[in-house]
């Protein structure tokens, strides 16, 4: 257990939908980064928020964004979802900015139909 | 840019010693770090090497050369929950931003 929980764990959606991901980091930590994994890669850097700002992105379209809360708990909204969406999303929160060690949760598997 | 390298899967046997390497290219470098992710579950955190050398975590050691961009995880007396994906990463400018490779599947048989 890491402490870092993410909900839905599955979720079913329809392509050109919109969907919501939730992340609640371990307690105090201000860091959280959002990856997404497909089946049988390695997770790919979405983004990541430091005290509710934005702190660098990866290589993924505007309809990929996100928001960090005042408790640094964190969102990954999807819109105009598309089948290659279909992938396990990850967040993992870190205590401070400079940290090394980085906490995962466990996941919520997304599949676009 | 970023690039990393690992073979894809590996099979070893329960009690045995098994390397897994690992070659990366990137801009800048602020270490390198090795993750175990098991079937459906969070990856978690195995080592961080930033100085040229061996580290050693009880059956876990990690290697790192800064000049041959190679790193690799020693994994000894292998145990049947060893078997899981190991995934390589180096940091993109800073920490928990990271560039993952695609990960070593581990497959332990008895």
């Amino acid at each position: 257990e890491t402490g870092v929980t993410q909900s839905p764990t599955h979720l079913i959606k329809t392509r050109g939908q919109q969907v919501t991901l939730r992340c609640s980091s371990q307690s105090g930590h201000n860091t959280v980064s959002w990856y997404q994994q497909a089946l049988g890669q390695g997770p790919q850097f979405i983004f990541q928020y430091y005290r509710e700002e934005e702190n660098g992105r990866g290589n993924f379209p505007p309809r990929f964004s996100g928001l960090q809360f005042p408790n640094y708990s964190s969102e990954l909204n999807v819109n105009a979802l598309e089948l290659d969406d279909s992938a396990l999303y990850l967040c993992a929160s870190s205590l401070r900015l400079a940290d090394t060690e980085a906490f995962f949760g466990q996941g919520t598997r997304l599949t676009v139909v | 840019g970023q690039n990393i390298d690992q073979p894809t899967e590996m099979t070893a046997t329960e009690g045995a010693i098994v390397q897994i390497n690992c070659t990366y290219q990137t801009s800048g470098f602020n270490g390198l770090f090795w993750y175990q992710q098991h079937a459906g579950e969070a990856p978690t955190f195995l080592s961080y090497n930033v100085l040229d050398g061996l580290e050693e975590k009880g059956r876990f050691s990690s290697f790192l050369s800064r000049s041959k961009g190679y790193s690799y995880l020693l994994l000894k007396e292998l145990q049947m929950k060893d078997s899981a994906s190991y995934l390589c990463a180096v940091p993109l400018r800073s920490f928990n931003k990271f560039y993952f490779g695609s990960g070593t599947k581990l497959n332990v048989k008895p």
